[in-house]
């Protein structure tokens, strides 16, 4: 098994782009999730789906984030505009209901 | 508001002696808790879990402790090696009624000194 693939690894813009990550969670698994890693606050729970459905997106910071789940094999995470402090490594995860999550090898965004 | 704390950002051992990574939380909803590794320029990887029914849990090197009036768990590795030196993370879960949702402490680094 691929395990969950995510692209880009590394993506770099300029402040005010639009940035999309994209995620492929592992073949059977219904459940997948959105993390940020940073020095500060470490790793936190962005956004997770559920059958393809948002259930919980309270760690989403702000409006200019969205994330969606088109099918069960594919999600995007979307920041539009991008800003520095978006700077981050960005992981995703996924899961067979509230089993072990397996995470993808991050995404690390620099926006300048 | 953390509600998973891991107070040492880093450890340093010997090889061959014991590494003790702590964790501490608040909420008393949490039945499920969860150890991760993460080596440079990987995702965290899946080690070791501990069902809040019990206060052990043994895979081989890794054991897992847990003290639900203390709100507090631990993971210790014996014996060290030096491909141990990762970051650690402990999560937690209020199960199935959050749908595996976990929050994550802050990491410790350890390093394991040949």
């Amino acid at each position: 098994d691929a395990g969950v693939i995510q692209s880009p690894r590394h993506e770099v813009t300029e402040m005010g782009q639009e940035v999309t990550l994209r995620c492929k969670p592992i073949s059977g698994h219904n459940s997948l999730f959105w993390y940020r890693q940073t020095m500060m606050r470490g790793l936190e729970l962005l956004i997770y789906f559920n059958n393809n459905v948002p259930i919980d997106d309270s760690g989403m910071p702000e409006d200019r984030f969205s994330a969606k789940m088109p099918n069960a094999s594919f999600s995007t995470l979307k920041i539009q505009p991008s800003e520095p402090r978006d700077s981050a490594v960005y992981f995703c995860a996924s899961s067979w209901v509230a089993d072990t999550q397996y995470f993808g090898p991050g995404t690390r965004l620099t926006v300048l | 508001d953390q509600q998973v704390k891991q107070n040492s950002p880093s450890l340093s051992v010997q090889e061959g002696r014991i590494s003790i990574l702590n964790c501490d939380y608040t909420n008393s909803m949490f039945d499920y808790f969860l150890w991760y590794k993460k080596y440079p320029a990987e995702g965290p990887t899946f080690l070791i879990s501990i069902s809040s029914i019990k206060d052990k849990n043994e895979d081989g090197r890794f054991t897992v402790f847990l003290n639900k009036s203390a709100k507090h768990l631990s993971l210790h590795i014996v014996p060290s090696q030096p491909g141990d030196s990762a970051v650690y993370f402990c999560a937690a879960s209020a199960g199935y009624n959050q749908g595996g949702k976990l929050i994550f402490g802050q990491g410790t680094e350890l390093s394991v000194k040949p």
